[in-house]
């Protein structure tokens, strides 16, 4: 067990819709990772938050947003979905200067 | 930028068997290392990772992985295969803001 949460498990959205994704972290694990994992790819990295300021964005529109609670709790949020937004979204925290990050189970987007 | 190379999409051995997956990375800058492993509808839990410590870096459930600088490689082994092995194995590569690269991944298939 990582101590890392992600809600809901699945989901199924519409071309066009808004989703919010989430993810809790342990206390003290003060930045979080998220990535996006296309069926049979590796994980893509979306981006990061440190003390809930953004540290760092892939290669990935601007639709694609994010929030970091004081609460080691954040949301993945993404707008005008599309198809190829069909994906597994993992977060990932990391406990203060470690460079370990630990997953939580995902969220399996189904965009129809 | 950095980036991780794993040859062979599919990996096949026997029960008993010995593992080698391998993992050759790119980067300008001394990486960290990581190996993750994926079991079916979960997310990513981390096997090993390799700091500029030790070259040789043991992690759980057996495997092991050596950092060759001279080769840019970092291969996984374990020196006898269990059926709860077969998963999907990730190699990745810290690239600052602790920004993870991932490879496309190893199917490792084992046989009774």
């Amino acid at each position: 067990e990582t101590g890392v949460t992600q809600s809901p498990t699945h989901l199924i959205k519409t071309r066009g819709q808004q989703v919010t994704l989430r993810c809790s972290s342990q206390s003290g694990h003060n930045t979080v990772s998220w990535y996006q994992q296309a069926l049979g790819q590796g994980p893509q990295f979306i981006f990061q938050y440190y003390r809930e300021e953004e540290n760092g964005r892939g290669n990935f529109p601007p639709r694609f947003s994010g929030l970091q609670f004081p609460n080691y709790s954040s949301e993945l949020n993404v707008n005008a979905l599309e198809l190829d937004d069909s994906a597994l979204y993992l977060c990932a925290s990391t406990p203060g200067a470690e460079e370990t990050q630990y997953f939580g189970p995902g969220t399996r987007l189904l965009v129809l | 930028a950095q980036s991780v190379t794993q040859l062979g999409s599919h990996v096949s051995v026997s029960e008993g068997a010995l593992v080698l997956l391998r993992c050759n990375y790119s980067s300008s800058v001394p990486p960290y290392l990581f190996w993750y492993v994926q079991y079916p509808n979960q997310g990513l839990q981390l096997l090993l990772k390799y700091t500029s410590a030790a070259t040789l870096v043991k992690g759980i459930n057996g495997f092991e992985a050596e950092f060759k600088k001279s080769e840019t490689s970092f291969h996984l082994t374990k020196p006898s295969a269990h059926m709860s092995d077969a998963a999907e194995y990730f190699c990745a590569v810290s690239e600052g803001f602790q920004k993870l690269v991932f490879g496309t991944g190893t199917r490792l298939l084992v046989s009774p």
